[in-house]
């Protein structure tokens, strides 16, 4: 069965970095949008940036352009979120989903904190 | 970009109930919807895409419809296991926008 594994969620300073990473398993990976997610505490989701069509096309919201960097692995079958100059409004629990391109299969979420 | 308002934000109901939910887009996206339900602690489920067609598995109590920037996800007899929040989402291209949620609570 499809399954999506998040990990690397934790505290972390303001201005600091976070490598967020999803483990898939059940489907062909390379099949599929791959997508993060986020939702802050209380509230509601938040595409975060999409990568398709084996890495050749990405897209990140405007409100982490620049700052976070999607890729994936085939090899691994692994999606990755490379996050930088965190900010207190990054606070999120963060999920992975696979689209197709709507999002059939979530990940259980991984919770980054930025707080000093 | 566009912008997804869905409303109302809240609504009570009692079990029974016929529930509608809207979305509107602020440009035509088409039929490229879907409606995604989130209870409390969980993860969000995939309950209809493409408008109108229902994900495998999903009750036929939930049904949607529209196209191009209006569109409506109804649930037939509001089940106990219903009371959650409903997002919408475009994904006609990036940025992939949700709308803002209904929370759907008990009367």
């Amino acid at each position: 069965q499809v399954q999506l594994v998040e990990s690397g969620g934790g505290l972390v300073k303001p201005g600091g970095s976070l490598r967020l990473s999803c483990a898939a398993s059940g489907f062909t990976f390379s099949d599929y949008y791959m997508n993060w997610i986020r939702q802050a505490p209380g509230k509601g989701l938040e595409w975060v940036s999409s990568i398709i069509n084996r890495g050749t096309t990405i897209y990140y919201a405007d409100s982490v352009k620049g700052r976070f960097t999607i890729s994936r692995d085939s090899a691994k079958n692994s999606l990755y979120l490379q996050m930088n100059s965190l900010r207190a409004e990054d606070t999120a629990v963060y999920y992975c989903a696979r689209g197709r391109p709507e999002l059939d299969y979530w990940g259980q979420g991984t919770l980054v904190t930025v707080s000093s | 970009d566009i912008q997804m308002t869905q409303s109302p934000s809240s609504l009570s109901a009692s079990v029974g109930d016929r529930v509608t939910i809207t979305c509107r887009a602020s440009q035509g996206i088409r039929n490229y919807l879907a409606w995604y339900q989130q209870k409390p602690g969980k993860v969000p489920k995939l309950l209809i895409y493409a408008a109108s067609t229902l994900e495998s598995g999903v009750p036929s109590r939930f049904s949607g419809s529209g196209f191009g920037t209006d569109f409506t996800l109804t649930i037939g007899s509001l089940q106990p296991e219903d009371f959650a929040t409903y997002y919408c989402q475009k994904y006609n291209g990036a940025p992939w926008t949700f709308g803002q949620g209904t929370k759907v609570e008990i009367k």
